[in-house]
């Protein structure tokens, strides 16, 4: 079992869909992402819970909802996307002490293609 | 301004020999941390090795190495007798030490590594 285990693998929607991505750790982190992965551009960090506290929107559109009910899951509920959301989102957990040298896990992604 | 910059787009490198994977960064913190991630066709992003900015050596995790160069701002990824495994993105990452809260990383836009038999 993967440390960090996110689903669906593959997703495709509508825009006018509502789905939700699934991101579980089994690692005791304190501290979970959402990063977008879109072609040719660096994964763009969305969003940052720290001990099940959001801790960082960065600008992400309201169509993309964050929800962390404890410290082991998180959520990204999605609502009237557009096409050009579609990319791989990627999840992560840390534990978070405050030290540079700490690495993130990250799970395989899911890949959402919106149509 | 982008704070990781990642020049080669592709990479391509025979079966065991030696490649560089070339990684710039841009903090004013002096304090900081520098990642390598690779990225198989799977889309899971494993870590690789890690270098802070007072390490005084070279960080090497087996066939992995990085030459820092702090003055030059640069952390370029060494990975020695490729293997076809090896093929894959590869991610150059930053932590800067004022970003305290949630131990985010920067990410570069990535090299694209293939190792031809």
């Amino acid at each position: 079992e993967t440390g960090v285990t996110q689903t669906p693998r593959h997703l495709v929607m509508g825009m006018t869909n509502k789905k939700s991505l699934k991101c579980e750790q089994h690692l005791g982190h304190n501290a979970m992402y959402w990063y977008k992965q879109s072609a040719k551009k660096p994964l763009e960090l969305m969003f940052v819970y720290s001990l099940e506290e959001r801790v960082e929107n960065n600008s992400v559109p309201s169509r993309f909802s964050p929800e962390c009910p404890n410290s082991s899951h998180l959520f990204l509920h999605l609502h009237t996307l557009q096409p050009e959301d579609s990319a791989l989102y990627l999840c992560a957990s840390s534990q978070d002490r405050g030290h540079l040298n700490t690495e993130a896990f990250f799970g395989q992604g899911t890949r959402l293609t919106v149509v | 301004a982008q704070k990781i910059t990642q020049t080669q787009p592709g990479m391509f490198v025979q079966e065991k020999e030696a490649v560089t994977l070339d990684c710039t960064y841009d903090t004013s913190d002096p304090s900081y941390g520098l990642f390598w991630y690779k990225q198989p066709s799977s889309g899971e992003m494993i870590f690789l090795i890690y270098q802070g900015s007072y390490d005084q050596q070279n960080a090497t995790e087996g066939r992995y190495s990085l030459n820092f160069q702090k003055a030059r701002k640069s952390a370029n990824l060494v990975i020695s007798a490729s293997q076809l495994g090896d093929s894959a993105m590869y991610f150059c990452a930053m932590r800067e030490a004022q970003e305290t809260s949630g131990s985010r990383l920067t990410f570069g836009e990535g090299t694209q590594l293939t190792v031809n038999p």
